[in-house]
């Protein structure tokens, strides 16, 4: 069976410091990858997704990067964090062939002071 | 403008009651998904409708697909508390990668 991972669950860094998100996802290839924001338990903003290593899209121009560097490995990172990127950030992933159904992973709570 | 809307965004019911959450968009959507979340955890997928007037059942929860395929309902039948949660409705276009999501529906159920 399939899974997906995503850590750390909670962090708390300062303003201005680097931020590195870490997802896995086993049991299948070539997944479709999602990284989104979600604010005061509402709605998702998707802040990027990939379709394959190396190939990333950019919904959102932020703060932040994205990186696939293994198949099944998707990285959210910042060179340096702002106050207004505190939020609760949700890996997911889906069948390459059909983007209709995510899968998440659990979820990492930032906080930046 | 959100592509998918949801209502009511607040629900607060006492266990028992029956209730019915909408999903609604102007534009015609190849599949349509429902999730639940709870706090501090992802949200994970309770059904997948694709072809117009489906209806899928989920024990106490009945999930309908508009005939046009604009819309959706979900159903809960004699609500429990353990039911709370965020409820978010979600649709893929064909030839997309990117589900749309709507904002939620936010549910308590009181025992």
């Amino acid at each position: 069976s399939q899974t997906i991972h995503q850590w750390p669950a909670t962090l708390v860094q300062p303003v201005g410091s680097p931020l590195s998100l870490e997802c896995t996802v086993e049991g299948t290839s070539n997944p479709n990858l999602y990284w989104y924001r979600q604010a005061a338990g509402r709605g998702l903003q998707l802040l990027f997704y990939s379709v394959g290593i190396g190939q990333i899209s950019s919904e959102v121009p932020q703060n932040l990067s994205a990186s696939r560097p293994q198949d099944r490995q998707f990285i959210l990172s910042s060179k340096k964090l702002l106050l207004s990127d505190s939020g609760f950030y949700l890996c997911a992933w889906s069948r390459t062939s059909y983007a209709g159904e995510l899968f998440f992973g659990e979820g990492s709570r930032l906080t930046v002071l | 403008t959100q592509l998918l809307e949801q209502s009511p965004q607040f629900l607060s019911i006492q266990e028992g009651e029956n209730l019915t959450v909408y999903c609604n968009s102007s534009s015609v959507f190849s599949s349509l998904q429902w999730y639940r979340q709870e706090p501090g955890e992802g949200p994970v997928l309770l059904v997948t409708v694709v072809t117009g007037g489906e209806v899928k059942k989920l024990k106490r929860l009945t999930f309908q697909f508009g005939d046009a395929r604009k819309d959706s309902s979900l159903h809960i039948t004699a609500a429990q508390p353990g039911d709370t949660g965020l409820y978010l409705c979600a649709g893929a276009r064909g030839g997309s990668y990117i589900p749309t999501f709507g904002r939620g529906t936010s549910l308590i159920v009181h025992p």
